[in-house]
């Protein structure tokens, strides 16, 4: 079990589609964060977030769009994505930027 | 150079084998250190972190050698249920921020 729950679990978009991947985390963590896994590539860092302010974006497109409403919530905004954006997407979060905790993960394919 | 560095594999073992994974880091600033494991479309879980003392967890073995930069995982009497991907994470700087740079795994298929 996972003090990290992400959905949906997989999602389906076409790229036209507006659709969000939610996370939420029951650790009573400060820090959440978006993290990108696409085959053959090593997890890459999306967002940071710490007390619910961004303190970092990893040059990431604008069609990725985080929010982060309080400590215990962060989503990811998806719109107009290309087939290359499909991979696993993982949510994680952390006390005081320790070690970090991640949720199951959001599947998604770009059609 | 990458900043975060695996050999990717696949480690091929026989049970009952001692296996040991390098990772390299670029950053002489980074600060903290770990070894996650992750299983075929799973998320990473922290398999334990790697202090400069070096560190056992009953088969496990983590250490870091500050001077070459890197941090090992020692695995001995490998099971099957040891099959995963092994990825090490690295911070980013001195700072104690939670950004962690991942190695792109090391795959481990231990075979009866």
């Amino acid at each position: 079990e996972t003090g990290v729950t992400q959905t949906p679990r997989h999602l389906v978009m076409g790229m036209t589609n507006k659709k969000s991947l939610k996370c939420e985390q029951h650790l009573g963590h400060n820090a959440m964060y978006w993290y990108k896994q696409s085959a053959k590539k090593p997890l890459e860092l999306m967002f940071v977030y710490n007390f619910k302010e961004q303190t970092e974006n990893n040059s990431v497109p604008s069609r990725f769009s985080p929010e982060c409403p309080n400590s215990s919530h962060l989503f990811l905004h998806l719109h107009t994505l290309q087939p290359e954006d499909s991979a696993l997407y993982l949510c994680a979060s952390s006390r005081d930027g320790n070690t970090i905790y991640f949720g199951e993960g959001s599947w998604l394919t770009v059609v | 150079r990458k900043e975060v560095e695996q050999d990717p594999g696949p480690f091929n073992v026989p049970e009952g084998a001692t296996v040991a994974f390098n990772c390299t880091y670029s950053n002489s600033a980074s600060q903290s250190f770990f070894w996650y494991r992750q299983d075929c479309r799973k998320e990473p879980k922290l398999l334990m972190s790697v202090y400069s003392s070096g560190n056992e967890d009953g088969r496990f073995t983590a250490q870091l050698n500050r001077a070459s930069q890197y941090i090992s995982l020692l695995i001995r009497d490998s099971k099957l249920s040891d099959s995963a991907t092994y990825l090490c994470a690295v911070s980013h700087g001195s700072s104690n921020t939670g950004k962690l740079i991942f190695g792109q795994g090391t795959t481990l298929q231990v075979k009866p």
